[in-house]
């Protein structure tokens, strides 16, 4: 299996515009997680999906940020329109709810998408 | 809300020595997970090693052990014969399940500060 894929790996932008991250989880898994990685703050979970749907979104940081996952091999998360602070690594992580005896299985993560807005 | 605590923000120790991680985490739960993760420079996260809380027995893989200690809520990390490739930033996480009308499933990871490590030749 290919792992977890994001692109672009790195991006550069203008304070303003729009910004679209993507992320490809495991086959099969049914959990995705996006999470944000800064020195400031840490690593921060943002919003994760079960099935495709959100589940908890608490973590979204304003009306500027949204996800989607239309489908269960696909999923994006939006900044429109970025700021400077939005500047940080975003990693997407994808798992495999755990099966009859609830053996909750690790998260694997994607390289990540270093985001820089100038 | 369930908070981790690694504090040490640096560690550094001899190839083939011996060094131990910390992290405290505070909850109210019985039942839930902790995990350490190793992040390279290459910024990839890289599970390490897994704990079940209602398990009394210290997860071990290879050169990597735990101190679970449930009443101090402690999960401390030991990493033997350091190796070069150990460097890396080290992140202490808890998990509690998350309840539903279906059962038990998959909650969000909680993640500590991070601790980097240099393991110097």
């Amino acid at each position: 299996d290919a792992g977890v894929i994001q692109s672009p790996r790195h991006e550069v932008t203008e304070m303003g515009q729009e910004v679209t991250l993507r992320c490809k989880p495991i086959s099969g898994h049914d959990y995705l997680f996006w999470y944000r990685q800064t020195m400031m703050r840490g690593l921060e979970l943002l919003i994760y999906f079960n099935n495709n749907v959100p589940i908890d979104d608490s973590g979204m940081p304003e009306d500027r940020f949204s996800a989607k996952m239309p489908n269960a091999s696909f999923s994006t998360l939006k900044i429109q329109p970025s700021e400077p602070r939005d500047s940080a690594v975003y990693f997407c992580a994808s798992t495999l709810a755990g099966g009859p005896f609830k053996l909750f299985n690790e998260q694997f993560f994607g390289p990540g998408t270093r985001l820089t807005v100038l | 809300a369930q908070t981790v605590t690694q504090s040490q923000p640096e560690m550094s120790v001899q190839e083939a020595e011996t060094v131990t991680l910390s992290c405290t985490y505070d909850t109210s739960e019985n039942n839930y997970y902790l995990f350490w993760y190793k992040q390279p420079p290459s910024r990839q996260m890289i599970l390490v090693i897994r704990q079940e809380a209602y398990k009394q027995q210290n997860a071990t893989e290879n050169r990597f052990s735990v101190n679970f200690q449930k009443a101090a809520k402690s999960f401390s990390l030991k990493i033997s014969d350091s190796q070069l490739g150990d460097t890396a930033m080290y992140f202490c996480a808890f998990m509690k399940p998350r309840s539903n009308a279906g059962g038990t499933s998959y909650g969000k990871l909680t993640f500590g500060q991070g601790t980097i490590l240099t393991v110097h030749p």
